[in-house]
């Protein structure tokens, strides 16, 4: 069955990278392509960038200057990787399986990431 | 970039009553698709490509709209219902989400 989790440091101080990683499962990074998505705290819902499935990636634009995402298909696994962290990058980070049945049809249960010294 | 502005906010419903949220985009969309989150939980699909229901999506919920103004309706509300419903167009990158619409139920 399809999944995806996210994992990674609860904890990242400020101006600091922070690296996140999606293992997912039930399908190959090959055949889908996968999204990132974060919430800040009882706000809404930020689209981040995504790594398609021939490998190509496009960022928001908003965070381009400070965003990678990248895979390693042998182990079914997408990262993301966001310098010069602030206080407003606390959120819940989301990975998500671009279009399947649905868009975003498969979410992981996300990573909570707070930015403090 | 797109925006979406959704409205309202938030609303609340009494059982039995008609809900409408709706989604307008900045900018034509092809379609519009809307996501159901409830409170510590993840995202998930309720309505695609502008009037589909995602798997398990009871039929009092329908989709409807064109171009630049979409709506979730839901024709009888019930206490499940009670969520926060976002609006995401991929029509064009960078993709967005409108920024919610709390309903809750009286």
């Amino acid at each position: 069955q399809v999944q995806l989790k996210e994992s990674g440091p609860g904890l990242v101080q400020p101006s600091q990278t922070l690296s996140l990683t999606c293992t997912v499962s039930g399908f190959s990074l090959m055949d889908y392509s996968v999204h990132w998505v974060r919430q800040p705290p009882g706000k809404g819902l930020e689209w981040m960038g995504r790594m398609k499935y021939d490998g190509d990636t496009y960022y928001n634009s908003a965070l381009k200057s400070r965003l990678s995402i990248s895979r390693d298909t042998s182990k079914s696994q997408v990262f993301l990787k966001m310098n010069s962290l602030q206080t407003e990058d606390t959120a819940i980070y989301y990975c998500t399986r671009g279009y399947g049945y649905t868009p975003f049809d498969y979410w992981g249960q996300g990573v909570m990431v707070t930015v403090s010294s | 970039e797109i925006v979406l502005t959704q409205s309202p906010t938030t609303m609340a419903a009494s059982p039995g009553e008609k809900v409408t949220i709706t989604c307008r985009a900045s900018s034509s969309v092809s379609y519009m698709h809307w996501f159901q989150q409830k409170s510590g939980t993840s995202p998930k699909p309720w309505i695609y490509d502008t009037s589909k229901l995602a798997s398990g999506v009871p039929d009092r919920f329908s989709g409807s709209g064109s171009g630049t103004s979409y709506s979730l309706t839901i024709s009888s509300m019930e206490a499940e219902d009670a969520a926060t419903y976002y609006c995401l167009q991929r029509s064009s990158y960078p993709f967005t989400f409108g920024s919610g619409t709390k309903l809750e139920i009286k």
